[in-house]
């Protein structure tokens, strides 16, 4: 599974949109983009996945490049509840693994 | 929020002692899997299970061993446990391995050895 970068940590202000970047150069034509958060002491939550299309659901958007190298989560209107750590993901199918590494600590501030 | 229940959620117990820990899932969802996250290893893969008495081993699978009777219930067991079992171990499911599926995690079960 390709390998994903990530800023240690982000602020935010609360009410404004939290745009978290992910780089994943080395992704392959197979592999998925997912994000996942963990509040503190949680388990991971789902937040997204996508494969090249930019995707929206209730909790985000996820915006892909073209070249499909990197892409950020985009939280509309941050609450101090998306406090949490956030972790891009590329995984390809079939795979049973889910690689995280150690994700964008965010940080919502009042 | 995905129909799983970890059971414990906090034990402590002694070395040397032997541990279940019970995921209890109500998707009726072919794939189970148990994780531990660490400080500064973020979340492993122990074992996983693509069907009932199918199981196979993921990256961290020595001292653990995994049974799955029912498509329900998927339990971890440290037969002997050890201090550095000490963490906290998540249980997951999904439907599939198909491109784009989703694996859901259950909130943890934090597990102390002294």
């Amino acid at each position: 599974d390709a390998k994903t970068t990530q800023p240690p940590s982000m602020d935010c202000a609360e009410g404004r949109a939290a745009n978290l970047p992910c780089n994943h150069s080395t992704i392959s034509g197979n592999e998925y983009v997912y994000w996942y958060r963990q509040i503190h002491s949680q388990g991971p939550q789902y937040i997204i996945h996508g494969l090249k299309n930019n995707e929206t659901n209730e909790m985000a958007s996820l915006i892909i490049t073209e070249d499909r190298k990197s892409s950020t989560l985009i939280l509309p209107h941050a609450t101090l509840r998306d406090t949490a750590v956030y972790y891009c993901i590329v995984k390809k199918g079939g795979s049973e693994k889910l690689v995280f590494g150690k994700g964008t600590k965010l940080t919502v501030n009042p | 929020d995905a129909g799983i229940t970890q059971s414990p959620r906090h034990k402590v117990t002694e070395t040397g002692t032997p541990v279940t820990l019970r995921c209890h899932q109500t998707e009726n969802h072919r794939y189970m899997y148990w994780y531990r996250q660490d400080p500064g290893h973020g979340l492993r893969l122990i074992h996983y299970s693509y069907g009932v008495k199918d199981t196979d081993k993921g990256e961290v699978s020595d001292g653990y061993s995994v049974s799955r009777s029912k498509t329900e219930d998927f339990l971890l067991t440290l037969e002997s446990a050890t201090s550095s079992q000490t963490s906290v171990y998540f249980c997951a499911i999904s439907e599939s391995l198909q491109p784009g599926n989703t694996i859901y995690f259950g909130e943890g079960s934090w597990l102390t050895v002294v």
